[in-house]
Formats: C-alpha cells, structure tokens, sequence
C-alpha cells in the first residue's frame, strides 16, 4: 500500500524557533508534494507544495526541502509564531494517476 | 473553502441508521474526494469520482457508497451506520488532474451512538 511517513505526531517550539516536520515517501512514481495547514473546527489547506524537478521552494516563512534520492521531504518554518499553532499533513500522489496520499499529521504548538 | 459546502455540519444518529452526507461545489471541478479524520490515523480516502457517475473506491470505503450525479454534488451514504463511522468526514475536489492539489470544504461531525 502506498504510503506517506510522517513525524514527529507532535511538536512544541519557542516562538521565534524553527518548527521542523519531516516525510518520508516509497513510491518513486510520485511526483507532487504538498503540505497542507488545518486549523482547529477547519478544513485542511494548501500551505506550499513542490515537485521533484526542484531541491527547495520557498514561500515566506515556509520551506519545503525535498531530497529525490532519500525519499524524504520536509517543512520548515522560520520565525515560528503562535499563530503557525495548527496540525501539519505532508502529502504525495502521481498526479493524473492517484489520489493524494496523507501522512498521519503533526500538531504544531508555538509557545511564547 | 473554495466554494464547497457540506451539510449537514454536525449529526448525531443511532447505530444502524441510514445517513447521507453531502457535499456541494460551485467550481464546476472535475474531481470530487470523500475522506474521514481520526485521531492518530490523518486523512483517509474513502471514495473519490472523476466525473458524473464514474466513482472508484479509496483506502477505507467499506461499510459506504458513494453517488454523483451532477458536477456539483457528491453524496456519502453510510447504508447503516455503526459507532466506528463516528468521525469528521471532509469533502475536497481538485480541478483537473487526480492527485493534484485538493480544495478541502469545512467538514462534517458525524457521531453514531
């Protein structure tokens, strides 16, 4: 079954800090990577995502580093604020192919 | 939420009844997702469709069915709902391709006594 690893389940950093959230991925076939942000009550939202024709890609304080050859990719998020506090999904899928495949989640707590 | 709603936001039913979740999009996206979210398990895909009546099974669809017969509604029936269906159920659709990026509505709470 494909599947999508990823850790930690939580996290708790000092604002300011780096929040770092870390995927794992088996199927070489997959070729698009998002993160998506959910809020609590909310549905879950796109926060950045990646293909594997780049390293790393960069939206504000949000950073996706992708490692083709590990299999792994990652979020960081400088500059960590209380309100970053939400539970993070990595995800994959062969686009035109599969449906998105999630990891299990990570929640997030920015304290000050 | 990008134009999708679901109703109903909240249901508490019985064991054994029948209930039916929807969701509506404004879009006019091809593909259409149903997921569930439970602690320590994320999201899980139960049915997707990718297209009026063209439906295909996901990682947990046992025990649901699924329908779509507009663009913009996508139905999920729990034929007889039992406790471990008590969940958040989530509707997403995307644009054009399958797996590429999901649009999540707000989500329904669904409790089954």
């Amino acid at each position: 079954q494909q599947q999508v690893k990823q850790s930690p389940q939580s996290l708790i950093v000092q604002k300011g800090g780096i929040s770092i959230i870390n995927c794992a991925y088996e199927n070489t076939a997959f070729d698009y990577f998002p993160w998506y942000q959910q809020f609590p009550g909310k549905g879950p939202a796109l926060l950045i995502a990646i293909r594997p024709d780049v390293s790393e890609k960069k939206e504000g304080r949000f950073t996706i580093s992708f490692n083709k050859s590990a299999k792994q990719f990652s979020l960081h998020i400088m500059d960590s604020q209380p309100g970053d506090s939400a539970t993070y999904f990595c995800a994959a899928s062969n686009s035109g192919n599969t449906p998105l495949v999630f990891g299990k989640g990570t929640r997030l707590s920015v304290i000050a | 939420d990008a134009g999708i709603t679901q109703s109903p936001r909240h249901k508490v039913t019985e064991t054994g009844t029948p209930v039916t979740l929807r969701c509506h999009q404004t879009e006019n996206h091809r593909y259409m997702y149903w997921y569930r979210q439970d602690p320590g398990h994320g999201l899980r895909l139960i049915h997707y469709s990718y297209g009026v009546k063209d439906t295909d099974k996901g990682e947990v669809s046992d025990g649901y069915s699924v329908s779509r017969s507009k663009t913009e509604d996508f139905l999920l029936t729990l034929e007889s709902a039992t406790s471990s269906q008590t969940s958040v159920y989530f509707c997403a659709i995307s644009e054009s391709r399958l797996g590429d990026t999901q649009y999540f509505g707000p989500g329904t709470r669904l409790t089954v006594l």
